[in-house]
């Protein structure tokens, strides 16, 4: 079975800080790897996925994430956080190749930004 | 922009009632995922259909239903309502086979009372 922890519920930052958000996953086969985030009240907006190839992604809004399959991680990242990042972010694996529709996701990390 | 449309946004049912959402799938996708998001949690997937049958269900009971239309467009279906069935449910289309990412939808926040 196919399985993703985020080790952190809830991390705060300052603006202008770097951030790293974590993830690590189970999954028995070549995984799809995605990072969304979510605004309150409202659906998910993909930030960035990794199918195959460099390990190393990068997204939309300057986020990036590194795939290391030795630790099973999936960790974003972003070098300078802007208050318009505040959101939940969640890490999601799926089936590779076929179905990305069905998806495994964590139960996300909440992101506050500190002016 | 997505392109992924669902209806109704909001909506409050009585605990035994029955609620029908829908959802409209991205041009060119052929599959549609649906997902409940409880409070604080991240999405569980409830079942996915592809050329109109069901193809894959999480660990969500029988009164949860769904169908898939010709035009892709799908609904969910949930029977005997629950208080515990407050959630977000979000529906994500993707194409079978295409190596891409699952579009999601702004979602449907059902609270039963």
């Amino acid at each position: 079975a196919q399985s993703v922890t985020q080790p952190d519920i809830h991390i705060t930052v300052s603006e202008g800080a770097s951030l790293e958000l974590r993830c690590n996953y189970s999954y028995g086969a070549t995984p799809y790897l995605f990072w969304y985030v979510q605004s309150p009240g409202q659906g998910l907006q993909l930030l960035l996925k990794y199918f195959s190839g460099d390990t190393l992604v990068q997204g939309i809004k300057g986020f990036e994430a590194e795939f290391k399959r030795s630790q099973s991680s999936f960790n974003l990242r972003k070098p300078s956080v802007h208050w318009s990042d505040a959101a939940e972010y969640f890490c999601a694996v799926g089936r590779f190749p076929t179905n990305a529709g069905k998806s495994t996701f964590g139960d996300g990390t909440t992101l506050t930004v500190k002016p | 922009e997505t392109g992924v449309t669902q209806s109704p946004t909001h909506l409050i049912k009585t605990r035994g009632q029955q609620v029908t959402l829908r959802c409209s799938s991205q041009s060119g996708h052929n599959t549609v995922s649906w997902y409940q998001q409880a409070l604080g949690q991240g999405p569980q997937f409830i079942f996915q259909y592809y050329r109109e049958e069901e193809n894959g269900r999480g660990n969500f009971p029988p009164r949860f239903s769904g169908l898939q239309f010709p035009n892709y467009s799908s609904e969910l279906n949930v029977n005997a309502l629950e208080l515990d069935d407050s959630a977000l449910y979000l529906c994500a289309s993707s194409l079978w086979g295409g190596n891409t990412e699952a579009f999601f939808g702004q979602g449907t926040r059902l609270t039963v009372v």
